[in-house]
């Protein structure tokens, strides 16, 4: 799997998108991107993942550049309840396979109010 | 959540006592993974499997076996607890596809 470069920490004020970074430079043409969020002592929550086009749902959008080099989170009216560590993985994904989640360290996100 | 249940939550136990945590699983899927969380180090993979009686390890494996007999059940075992095996430990499970894992609720342990 690449390796991702993420900023270990970001403040965001309530009500307002958050973006969150990641970097993955050495992505191969056929590796998702992943985000994920561990809420403090929670188990990790999935919340989007794409390939190459910009992906949205309930909870957030993903952009992803056109040459896959990095990519943004963005929560777009962020709350107290989205603070939480973000981790950003990059993997394949065989229908067939399996391709276990390796996870870096992640950004802390802090909502301010 | 999502029909998947860590057991127990919380335990004690003795260094060179035999612990084995559970995780137990609803949704029938194929995949289900064992991590530890540790501060410092993030979460990292213990074991995983991808069937019944198919197993691998993961990169902190040393110390641990893991078991599945059965699609729902997937046993962490430490055949003799050390202190360095203090953490919190989360199942995760995936079923086919694009999709993401659904992980339990953890199971904290400390070795004393």
């Amino acid at each position: 799997d690449a390796k991702t470069t993420q900023p270990p920490s970001m403040d965001c004020a309530e009500g307002r998108a958050a973006n969150l970074p990641c970097n993955h430079s050495t992505i191969s043409g056929n590796e998702y991107v992943y985000w994920y969020r561990q809420i403090h002592s929670q188990g990790p929550q999935y919340i989007i993942h794409g390939l190459k086009n910009n992906e949205t749902n309930e909870m957030a959008s993903l952009i992803i550049t056109e040459d896959r080099k990095s990519s943004t989170l963005i929560l777009p009216h962020a709350t107290l309840r989205d603070t939480a560590v973000y981790y950003c993985i990059v993997r394949l994904d065989l229908i067939s396979g399996n391709t276990p989640l390796v996870f870096g360290k992640g950004t802390r996100l802090s909502v301010i109010a | 959540d999502a029909g998947i249940t860590q057991s127990p939550r919380h335990k004690v136990t003795e260094t060179g006592t035999p612990v084995t945590l559970r995780c137990h699983q609803t949704e029938n899927h194929r995949y289900m993974y064992w991590y530890r969380q540790d501060p410092g180090h993030g979460l990292r993979l213990i074991h995983y499997s991808y069937g019944v009686k198919d197993t691998d390890k993961g990169e902190v494996s040393d110390g641990y076996s893991v078991s599945r007999s059965k699609t729902e059940d997937f046993l962490l075992t430490l055949e003799s607890a050390t202190s360095s095996q203090t953490s919190v430990y989360f199942c995760a499970i995936r079923g086919w596809g694009n999709y993401g894992y659904t992980f339990g609720s953890g199971t904290r342990l400390t070795v004393v």
